[in-house]
C-alpha cells in the first residue's frame, strides 16, 4: 500500500529561524512521484516541488531546500531564514508511475511563523 | 483566465437544499479530481474522472452527485447534506494519467451546511 507520513501536525518557530518539514513515504515501486504543495490561509494549494524516484540530488529554490534520500524513504523540506508569509499548511504527497496520476497526500504540517 | 477556478467561493446551505459546485480549467488537463478538506484532517479524495469518464468513486455518499460533461469542466452536485459535510471542497486537475506532473488545484469552495 501506499502512504505518506507527516508526522509534525503543527510547528511553530519565530521569523529568521530555519525549519525543517518531515515526510516519509511508503511505496513498493521502483517509479514514483513526490510532491510538495502549500496551502495558505486562502485556501488554494500551491505546487513547490516535484521529484521523481530516479533522482535523489537535492534542490535548493531560495530559502527553499528538499532533501529526498530513498534509503530511508523521506522527502524533508527546509525553510531557511523563516518569514511570516511562510505560515501555511504544507503537504507532501506520492504519485505511482502510470496509476492515473491520482496523487496520495500527508495529513499536512501546518507552520506558523511568528515576527 | 488560466489555472483551475472554482465558483461559488462560499456557500452556505440548508440541508434540504440543492446547489452545486463548479470547477473549470483551461490548462488542457484531461483528469479532474475533487477533494474534501474537512478541518484538522487530511485531504480525502472524492472522485476522478480522465478524458471526461469516472474512474474513481472513493465511497462517497450519493447526495454528493459529479457530472463532467467535457474535459473543461467538473462539477459537484449536492443535496439533503448534512452539518458533517462543512468543508473545503477543491478541485484539481492533471495533465497526464502517469503520475509525474503533479495537479494544479482551484482555490476550493468553503460549503457550510446549517
Amino acid at each position: 500500500a501506499q502512504k505518506v507520513t507527516q508526522a509534525q501536525t503543527e510547528i511553530s518557530v519565530v521569523e529568521k529561524e530555519d525549519v525543517t518539514l518531515d515526510c516519509v513515504y511508503e511505496t513498493r515501486d521502483t517509479t514514483y512521484y513526490l510532491f510538495w504543495y502549500k496551502q495558505p490561509p486562502s485556501g488554494e494549494l500551491v505546487f513547490l516541488i516535484r521529484r521523481n524516484s530516479f533522482d535523489e540530488q537535492n534542490e535548493i529554490s531560495g530559502r527553499y531546500s528538499w532533501n529526498f534520500q530513498k534509503s530511508t524513504s523521506s522527502f524533508n523540506f527546509t525553510i531557511t531564514a523563516s518569514q511570516v508569509v511562510d505560515s501555511a499548511v504544507y503537504f507532501c504527497a506520492l504519485s505511482r508511475y502510470n496509476q492515473g496520476g491520482k496523487l496520495i497526500f500527508g495529513q499536512g504540517t501546518e507552520l506558523s511563523v511568528k515576527p | 483566465e488560466t489555472g483551475v477556478t472554482q465558483t461559488p467561493r462560499h456557500l452556505v446551505m440548508g440541508m434540504t437544499n440543492k446547489k452545486s459546485l463548479k470547477c473549470e480549467q483551461h490548462l488542457g488537463h484531461n483528469a479532474m479530481y475533487w477533494y474534501k478538506q474537512s478541518a484538522k484532517k487530511p485531504l480525502e479524495l472524492m472522485f476522478v474522472y480522465n478524458f471526461k469518464e469516472q474512474t474513481e468513486n472513493n465511497s462517497v455518499p450519493s447526495r454528493f452527485s459529479p457530472e463532467c460533461p467535457n474535459s473543461s469542466h467538473l462539477f459537484l452536485h449536492l443535496h439533503t447534506l448534512q452539518p458533517e459535510d462543512s468543508a473545503l471542497y477543491l478541485c484539481a486537475s492533471s495533465q497526464d494519467k502517469n503520475g509525474g506532473y503533479g495537479y494544479t488545484f482551484g482555490s476550493g469552495t468553503r460549503l457550510t451546511v446549517v
